[in-house]
């Protein structure tokens, strides 16, 4: 089955700097990508996914490349605000090829703190 | 509002007690997911519904079951847990066509197994 592994565990950045959060996968039908944030007692939220055909996609201060060939996408974020800190968590789905309901495989999390 | 509720939020039961915990969704999806959120663990899925039946069972104790009566609500049946359940339980639903991810999660039902 598809693993996905992220890194870093923790990222401590000054408020304005940009934070860059990475993610690898090992399952080469994947081709959906979705990153979400969650704040402390609150659900996971989707803040930007990508789908494999395309290489980046952008929404204001966020970012995610993709990098099919080496099986690796990256959350970036740019202008970072104390607001932002949270735990963001990348994911994957495999083509799931007949079946058609979405099947997420997570990592592990990154804790992203934004100092002012 | 999220358009995924789940209650109650937070449930604290003995081993040997039964409880049940409910999830309903009004964005019209029709596949719901359990997720078990641990702490410095990824969010393991438990199970998934799709057009009201299990599609999906990852191996999960049978001290859960889950039951799903229509496409718009989702149970999760609790029974003679372990103290190593003890978890953030959290519900999502999308979309019955892969490209119609994403999940949209509810807040999730804080567990303690004492």
């Amino acid at each position: 089955g598809e693993n996905v592994e992220q890194h870093p565990s923790t990222l401590s950045v000054q408020e304005g700097d940009s934070a860059v959060i990475k993610c690898t996968y090992s399952d080469s039908a994947s081709n959906y990508f979705p990153w979400y944030k969650q704040e402390l007692g609150k659900r996971p939220q989707l803040i930007i996914d990508i789908r494999s055909n395309v290489g980046e996609k952008k929404d204001q201060r966020i970012a995610v490349t993709l990098n099919k060939t080496a099986k690796h996408f990256s959350l970036h974020i740019t202008e970072t605000q104390p607001e932002d800190s949270a735990v963001y968590f990348c994911a994957a789905s495999p083509n799931a090829g007949g079946t058609s309901y979405g099947k997420l495989t997570f990592g592990q999390g990154t804790i992203l703190t934004v100092h002012p | 509002e999220t358009g995924v509720t789940q209650t109650p939020r937070h449930l604290v039961m003995g081993m040997t007690n039964k409880k049940s915990l409910k999830c309903e969704q009004h964005l019209g999806h029709n596949a719901m997911y359990w997720y078990k959120q641990s702490a410095k663990k990824p969010l393991e899925l438990m199970f998934v519904y799709s057009l009201e039946e299990r599609v999906e069972n990852n191996s999960v104790p049978s001290r859960f079951s889950p039951e799903c009566p229509n496409s718009s609500h989702l149970f999760l049946h609790l029974h003679t847990l372990q103290p190593e359940d003890s978890a953030l339980y959290l519900c999502a639903s999308s979309q019955d066509r892969q490209t119609r991810l994403p999940l949209h999660f509810g807040n999730g039902t804080r567990l303690t197994v004492t």
